[in-house]
């Protein structure tokens, strides 16, 4: 199985704050990656997919990148909207995720 | 518009059973693999189970091999989770999610639906 560790598992930032959070995979998946948005009660939301592949709808100051055992998701400047646990998630064989960051208001 | 509705959840008593359903609409259902992830309370996501677009290949999670079983049934465009010998390490939030696209199994999830909960407690 493959253990997908995130870090920090959670961060305080400010509005207009740039945002990094990290997953690593305890073995190469290639591109194999996906980034989700969960907001407290609602589903979580893809925003990222083959590791850099920002999905339709999601504005454009999310981006990925990483390859093989270590990725990262920016969020180039923080809206309100953004505060919200993210996950990232490995697709390379049966589906694992991250267990989540923390976006939290400074 | 794209929707997945799920439904079935609730109270358990250990070695209970329960049946989830999905209903999908605003899609070709039979086009797209499926997927059961759940979330247990104030954790992370686990991914369950998948099935193909024909019902012909089923993956599970180790941890409910041999007890959960995903179906479906492409004329009424629904997803199902069959749950047997429920313990309460499975008590969590259920979600039913759709492959990003049709074809090939890619494991990107979306859409998700809203989820329903299932509570295994005596």
């Amino acid at each position: 199985d493959i253990q997908m560790t995130q870090s920090p598992s959670s961060v305080s930032a400010s509005v207009g704050d740039r945002v990094t959070i990290t997953c690593r995979a305890s073995q190469g998946i290639s591109s194999w990656l996906a980034w989700y948005q969960q907001k407290p009660g609602k589903a979580p939301k893809l925003l990222i997919y083959a590791a850099s592949s920002l999905q339709s709808g999601v504005p454009s100051r999310f981006s990925g990148s990483g390859s093989g055992t270590d990725f990262t998701l920016t969020i180039s400047s923080l809206q309100p909207e953004d505060f919200a646990t993210y996950y990232c998630q490995q697709a390379n064989s049966f589906p694992s995720f991250g267990g989540g960051t923390k976006v939290e208001i400074k | 518009e794209v929707q997945l509705v799920e439904s079935g959840g609730g109270l358990v008593q250990p070695g209970g059973s329960l049946r989830l359903s999905c209903a999908a609409s605003g899609f070709t259902f039979s086009s797209y693999w499926m997927s059961w992830v759940r979330q247990a309370p104030g954790k992370g996501l686990e991914w369950v189970a998948n099935i193909k677009q024909d019902g012909s290949e089923k993956y599970y999670v180790d941890s409910v091999k041999g007890r959960f079983t995903i179906s479906r049934d492409n004329a009424k465009n629904s997803l199902y989770l069959q749950m047997n010998s429920l313990r309460a390490e499975d008590t969590a939030v259920y979600y039913c999610a759709r492959d990003r696209t049709g074809g090939v199994c890619s494991n990107w999830f979306d859409p998700w639906g809203q989820g329903t909960l299932v509570t295994v407690s005596s």
